[in-house]
């Protein structure tokens, strides 16, 4: 099983650039996330989704933008890119509330 | 809001117990998971509390008390390969939805 798969696993953008995270899981999950984790730190969240058309803010929404079209894909929108955005990117996915959640292996993003 | 709190750094020998602890100020709990994330690379599941007491697996336990905000995961018969970031993570409702947030997570190294 391919699980939670995120592209691409590395990028390097420059000050203002735009781009998109993709995220896509083969699980049928109905929950999906998208974090950030900076150097040494926790994940932030920054947005979730309980299903497909439904989407909402987490901890960190500023600077990006979400969507989700299918139970599958959750992809992460970068507008502008900025160098507080270097970071890496988590995406996860769930069944439900109370199952655990299954961790794609992270984009190391870097902002120039 | 919500709030999770555990501390940054632990060290243990190989072969000891170490307990990991987490305090959460939340409105709307529905349960607390616990994650490993080794350098690198993502995290992955451990345990899954959402009623209080003990659950056991393996050499790890992980404990819930909602009514003190508390939560502890207890590692035995420590290995090296233990030496991980552990992650405490609290799911909450927001909004009408379940968000998962996560603390910063303590890192745990293991030396002979």
């Amino acid at each position: 099983n391919a699980g939670v798969t995120q592209t691409p696993k590395f990028r390097i953008l420059k000050i203002g650039q735009s781009m998109t995270l993709q995220c896509t899981q083969d699980m049928n999950h109905n929950y999906m996330y998208w974090y950030r984790q900076d150097p040494g730190m926790g994940l932030k969240l920054i947005y979730y989704s309980v299903g497909a058309g439904i989407t909402d803010k987490g901890e960190v929404p500023n600077g990006y933008n979400v969507s989700r079209s299918t139970t599958e894909d959750f992809p992460l929108r970068l507008e502008l890119a900025a160098p507080s955005q270097t970071s890496v990117y988590f995406c996860a996915s769930s069944y439900d509330r109370n199952t655990e959640a299954f961790f794609g292996q992270g984009t190391r993003l870097t902002v120039v | 809001g919500q709030n999770i709190d555990q501390p940054t750094e632990m060290t243990a020998t190989e072969g000891a117990i170490v307990q990991i602890n987490c305090t959460y100020q939340t409105s709307g709990f529905n349960g607390l998971f616990w994650y490993q994330q080794h350098a690198g690379e993502a995290p992955t599941f451990l345990s899954y509390n959402v009623l209080d007491g003990l659950e056991e697996k393996g050499r790890f336990s992980s404990f819930l008390s909602r009514s003190k905000g508390y939560s502890y995961l207890l590692l035995k018969e420590l290995q090296m390969k233990d030496s991980a970031s552990y992650l405490c993570a609290v799911r909450a409702v927001s909004g009408g939805y379940n968000k998962l947030i996560f603390g910063a997570g303590t890192r745990l190294a293991v030396h002979p």
